[in-house]
């Protein structure tokens, strides 16, 4: 079985600063990765996904996350925050399994952007 | 952009009677989810549904849950005698193929209070 980590409850960050959410898996076969962003009483919008090739994939927003597979993280980054980042932020893998995948995630990441 | 509607977005029970909630997935999707999230704690998977039948549930998914597609448009959970426990917000999410490399695309939540 599959299992994310997000050590991160909570971040919090300057407006403009940049920032990193950290994400890591476990899995014994090959993942697929997403991140999923959470604003308040809304529910779950796709920022971003790796499926293969280039291990840098960009998102919404200016967000853009690394795949390392030897390290088996998916990092979430951000050069520059703006006060409308503050969310809760989800990583998720999922792995082919021949029927309707589900999405396994990771306990989230609650980043609060201040002036 | 086509969105996946849930409906209440707030239901608020007396233990041990029956809820349902109602998904209208985007219309050209043809797989179906159900997740929870219990306050402060990560969103968990609950059942995927494809062609009129469950693909996998789990081990949240007991007897007391049950899920239908009554007819073109909506996709419903039905919570037969809810406990305490059952409060949580229920997302519906929906892809357009069963390939888990497929984003899912989330519904806004219905969040279910159970007194």
């Amino acid at each position: 079985a599959q299992s994310v980590t997000q050590l991160d409850s909570q971040v919090p960050v300057f407006e403009e600063a940049p920032v990193e959410l950290r994400c890591n898996y476990s899995s014994s076969v090959s993942v697929y990765l997403f991140w999923y962003v959470q604003y308040p009483n809304q529910g779950l919008q796709l920022l971003l996904k790796y499926l293969s090739g280039s291990t840098l994939v960009k998102g919404i927003n200016g967000f853009e996350a690394e795949f390392n597979k030897s390290q088996t993280s998916f990092h979430l980054r951000k050069p520059s925050v703006h006060i409308s980042d503050t969310a809760e932020y989800f990583c998720a893998v999922s792995v082919d399994t021949g029927t309707a995948s589900k999405l396994t995630f990771g306990t989230g990441t609650r980043l609060q952007v201040t002036l | 952009e086509p969105e996946v509607t849930q409906t209440p977005s707030h239901q608020v029970t007396q233990m041990g009677q029956e809820v349902i909630l109602r998904c209208v997935p985007i219309s050209n999707h043809l797989y179906f989810y159900w997740y929870r999230q219990i306050l402060g704690q990560k969103v968990e998977f609950l059942v995927s549904f494809y062609n009129n039948e469950i693909s996998e549930k789990s081990e949240i998914f007991d007897d007391q849950f049950s899920v239908e597609r009554p007819d073109g448009s909506n996709f419903t959970l039905k919570i037969r005698s809810t406990k305490l426990e059952d409060s949580a917000m229920y997302f519906c999410a929906s892809s357009r193929t069963i390939s888990s490399n497929q984003p899912q695309h989330f519904g806004d939540g219905t969040r279910l209070s159970i007194l």
